[in-house]
């Protein structure tokens, strides 16, 4: 089955500096890679996704990469804001198949003011 | 409008005893999921439902865990003779297609 593997496990940084976040998978036909944010006691929320037909997509402060023939992809947020500061989890899926979800273990972000 | 709600939010039992947990999803979507997340883990894929029938069973630890999911809606997980180490937060999320929505989770302790 899948494997997603991500880091760092923390990261900490000062208030307007960058954030990167990086994920392995282990299975080539995952074609579906999003990343949800999950702050203290609350419920993972989507924050942006990407599929393996292109290879950037940014949001605002926000932006995925995704190589896929090394079968990574990462998280990059610009400017960072105290708000920023949660856990963030990649996961990999198979699109047209059940959707199911593998996670990496989540990266804990904090951002310094 | 209404997001997906889980009950309880919180359940402490004993070891040895059954619980249930229950999950409304978001109305109209016909795909629901179930997670479980230990502390410093990430999330842990369990069972997913299509309409009422369950084509992937592959993530229940043992056969103590089972679940159903009853008029393509409301999905029940119930664990069986809960042990300590089935300690964690069970999150359910529900979808239309890849965009899953989750559920604020039930925190389950198993003293």
């Amino acid at each position: 089955g899948e494997n997603v593997e991500q880091h760092p496990s923390t990261l900490s940084v000062q208030e307007g500096d960058s954030a990167v976040i990086k994920c392995t998978y282990s299975d080539s036909a995952s074609n579906y890679f999003p990343w949800y944010k999950q702050e203290l006691g609350k419920r993972p929320q989507l924050i942006i996704d990407i599929r393996s037909n292109v290879g950037e997509k940014k949001d605002q402060r926000i932006a995925v990469t995704l190589n896929k023939t090394a079968k990574h992809f990462s998280l990059h947020i610009t400017e960072t804001q105290p708000e920023d500061s949660a856990v963030y989890f990649c996961a990999a899926s198979i699109e047209g198949s059940n959707y199911k979800l593998t996670f990496g273990k989540g990266t804990l972000l904090t951002v310094n003011p | 409008g209404a997001g997906v709600s889980q009950s309880p939010s919180n359940k402490v039992t004993e070891k040895g005893k059954d619980v249930e947990l229950r999950c409304d999803p978001i109305s109209g979507h016909t795909a629901l999921y179930w997670y479980r997340q230990s502390l410093g883990q990430g999330l842990e894929f369990l069972i997913y439902f299509q309409g009422n029938s369950a084509p992937d069973k592959s993530g229940l630890p043992s056969d103590r865990f089972s679940a159903e999911r009853t008029g393509g809606s409301v999905s029940t997980l119930t664990i069986q003779r809960t042990q300590q180490e089935d300690s964690a937060v069970y999150l359910c999320a529900s979808s239309l297609g890849s965009e899953q929505f989750f559920g604020p989770g039930t925190r389950l302790t198993v003293l």
